[in-house]
């Protein structure tokens, strides 16, 4: 089955502790990227990635990290969480420009 | 400036009843698309429809309908005979191909409508 694999679902830390977040996809799109949604803002960019080694900042960049060492994997880094970054985060891919971008199911994170 | 702009922050309807979900677009691009996602109250975004900018063709799928209108820079969304099933965030977005690294990667999205649908 066609999907992206976002882990883990939910994720309660405390400020200035490093995580990861991994993403996963298996339809060997090139295109990944990170959105985070906050109540009454809608989705932004964090970070995309064309392909392999090839990574830029999206709307929010700031505080996260990320890396395309693999083609399927796109793993977000926050090094030293802090409470703002409380949020929904969405992994998402698609094979090429314009097309439907594919979803991963969302990480609940919480920074205390 | 919003690229996207959905007015409507909350809509509820009774069940059966017609709902339109407004979306204003900006863009400077003549190659563009559009995009609607369902954000239930599960949370998983699901793909609704892609529209591109030279096709000006309204869309029927069952229940939903979309009206794409370039002169009003406008993607509006109508649920026909709304259900319960149907509460859920709706999300419209915007990709700009010519965007530095846009692809499908750059989706503009706007704040999302939250519609609720009585039984």
């Amino acid at each position: 089955e066609a999907q992206v694999t976002q882990n883990p679902r939910y994720l309660i830390t405390v400020t200035g502790k490093k995580l990861t977040v991994t993403c996963s996809q298996n339809m060997n799109h090139e295109y990944m990227s990170w959105y985070r949604q906050d109540p009454g803002l809608g989705l932004r960019q964090i970070y995309y990635s064309m392909n392999v080694e090839v990574t830029d900042k999206g709307d929010v960049p700031e505080g996260y990290k990320v890396s395309r060492k693999e083609k399927r994997n796109f793993p977000l880094i926050l090094e030293s969480p802090s409470p703002n970054q409380t949020s929904l985060y969405f992994c998402a891919s698609s094979p090429r420009r314009g097309t439907e971008a594919f979803f991963g199911q969302g990480t609940r994170l919480t920074v205390v | 400036a919003q690229k996207v702009t959905q007015a409507q922050t909350e809509i509820s309807v009774v069940e059966k009843e017609d709902v339109t979900l407004d979306c204003v677009y900006e863009t400077r691009d003549t190659t563009y698309y559009l995009f609607w996602y369902k954000q239930p109250p599960s949370g998983e975004l699901v793909f609704l429809i892609r529209r591109n900018s030279f096709d000006e063709q309204n869309e029927i799928s069952g229940r939903y309908s979309w009206n794409f209108q370039k002169s009003t820079s406008s993607f509006n969304f109508t649920i026909t005979a709304s259900q319960v099933v149907d509460s859920a965030v709706y999300f419209c977005a915007l990709s700009e191909p010519s965007d530095r690294g846009s692809t499908l990667g750059r989706l503009y999205f706007g704040r999302g409508t939250q519609l609720t649908v009585w039984p």
